[in-house]
């Protein structure tokens, strides 16, 4: 199962928006509604920002919105903030037998 | 609030067995809510799924993973455990355990994470 793309890294300028990418295929992203994105600080363990392609767990700032189009999906973050600065994944779900694949992750550069 | 936390040796030598428990707390494992898996991320890389078991012992495990992986659970202990044999360096990676909603796919409680590394 081939792993989902996403920009290596992106940034922007505090206050700004940004939108990262995921691009995966017919066999994952285009085929369910069930991508999640994830946040990780450096050395620190991921936390869940989205899931369900759109839906923000109970905590998670409004600042942060997904959404999907064919076999890409998006994440944005607007008014960024110096905190946002982490690395992003990206997960969808691709089949019960293959369950989940990840993107390789973008690194967020708060300027 | 569930919490997880990882435990076990951080060095293995090739060809060994690396064995790691996770211990959940602020939550009963058998609540029925969750599956339970575990994540693995290599220094600078992705994350991967290695697999995941339901508090009936019924496991789902990654494929490429399979012949070598072993995923059990102790709901007496609120534990649940790891066992990939014949590991090699490729093995070598920060281990999570992570709570896991099978229907919807996503990852919500996340141990701290702790580095496993393949070396004689």
């Amino acid at each position: 199962q081939s792993a989902l793309t996403q920009p290596a890294s992106v940034s922007g300028s505090p206050g700004q928006s940004i939108t990262i990418s995921c691009t995966g295929t017919g066999s994952d992203v285009g085929s369910y509604n069930l991508v999640s994105w994830y946040q990780q600080h450096p050395g620190k363990a991921p936390k869940l920002m989205i899931y369900e392609v759109t839906k923000r767990p109970s905590g998670v700032s409004n600042r942060f919105s997904a959404s999907k189009s064919g076999n890409t999906a998006s994440l944005t973050i607007s008014g960024l903030q110096a905190e946002d600065e982490a690395d992003y994944y990206c997960c969808s779900y691709a089949g019960s037998s293959t369950f989940v694949v990840f993107g390789g992750g973008t690194k967020l550069t708060v300027l | 609030q569930v919490q997880l936390q990882e435990s076990g040796p951080g060095l293995v030598k090739p060809s060994q067995t690396l064995s790691l428990t996770c211990t959940v707390s602020g939550g009963s494992i058998s609540s029925g809510s969750y599956y339970w898996s575990w994540i693995r991320q290599p220094a600078g890389k992705r994350l991967e799924w290695i697999g995941h078991i339901y508090t009936s012992g019924n496991t789902n495990y990654n494929p490429s993973l399979k012949n070598r992986l072993s995923i059990s659970i102790d709901t007496s202990k609120n534990q649940f455990s790891l066992r990939l044999s014949s590991v090699t360096a490729a093995d070598t990676a920060v281990y999570y355990c992570v709570s896991v909603d099978t229907a919807l796919a996503h990852f919500g409680y996340w141990g701290q994470g702790t580095l496993v590394t393949v070396s004689s």
